[in-house]
């Protein structure tokens, strides 16, 4: 079994100031990790993944994020922020490929960003 | 190229009606997963279908919800006999090839409220 656990419900930052959304996971297996973006009543938009390799990943809108796996940990980070960037954020897991949990996504509770002017 | 597309955006329904809801995976998709969103809480997976065929429906509640994905049309999430409790936002999301489940495209989600 997999569970996430975002440590922060809600992360109130100003805008150009730099930003760390927690997330940490558990998994008696390989994962692959996730983080999304939702914005109000809107589905959810991928923003980057981990499968392998370089532990640090990119994503889109200046995302990124590193995989920890001695911490078990996916934080996700921003140097700058935008107002536009104000949403609820998702970090999720998946086993990895081969293994019964394969594509089945586990999310955590959301991190809700709220970028003030 | 259209994304994924549910309908209805929202479904209102009285205690005991039944709940239909419609997802369109992206064209050339032929996986399709629904996950359930509780208020204040992160999206649970339901169940996983590939054409014709319920891959892992561990997630689904045991009665009154059932899922299909017909050779034909757009897969159905069905709730009948709603209770206040099946009130969330249900979202579909559909990925490519057996190798590539793990990249998921969401749609919008149908929001159901049960009065």
């Amino acid at each position: 079994a997999q569970s996430v656990t975002q440590l922060d419900s809600q992360v109130p930052v100003f805008e150009e100031a730099p930003v760390e959304l927690r997330c940490n996971y558990s998994s008696s297996v390989s994962v692959y990790l996730f983080w999304y973006v939702q914005y109000p009543n809107q589905g959810l938009q991928l923003l980057l993944k981990y499968l392998s390799g370089s532990t640090l990943v990119k994503g889109i809108n200046g995302f990124e994020a590193e995989f920890n796996k001695s911490q078990t940990s996916f934080h996700l980070r921003k140097p700058s922020v935008h107002i536009s960037d104000t949403a609820e954020y998702f970090c999720a897991v998946s086993g990895a490929a081969g293994g019964t949990s394969y594509g089945k996504l586990t999310f955590g509770q959301g991190t809700i960003l709220t970028v003030h002017p | 190229n259209a994304g994924v597309m549910q309908n209805p955006r929202h479904l209102v329904r009285r205690r005991g009606q039944e709940a239909r809801l419609r997802c369109s995976p992206m064209k050339g998709h032929s996986h399709v997963y629904w996950y359930r969103q509780l208020p204040e809480e992160g999206l649970k997976f339901m169940v996983y279908l590939q054409k014709e065929n319920i891959i892992d429906e561990s997630g689904m509640p045991k009665e009154r919800f059932s899922a299909e994905f017909p050779k034909e049309g757009p897969s159905i999430l069905r709730i009948q006999q709603v209770v206040r409790g099946d009130s969330a936002a249900y979202f579909c999301a559909s990925s490519p090839e057996v190798e590539r489940r793990y990249e998921q495209y969401f749609g919008p989600g149908t929001r159901l409220t049960v009065t």
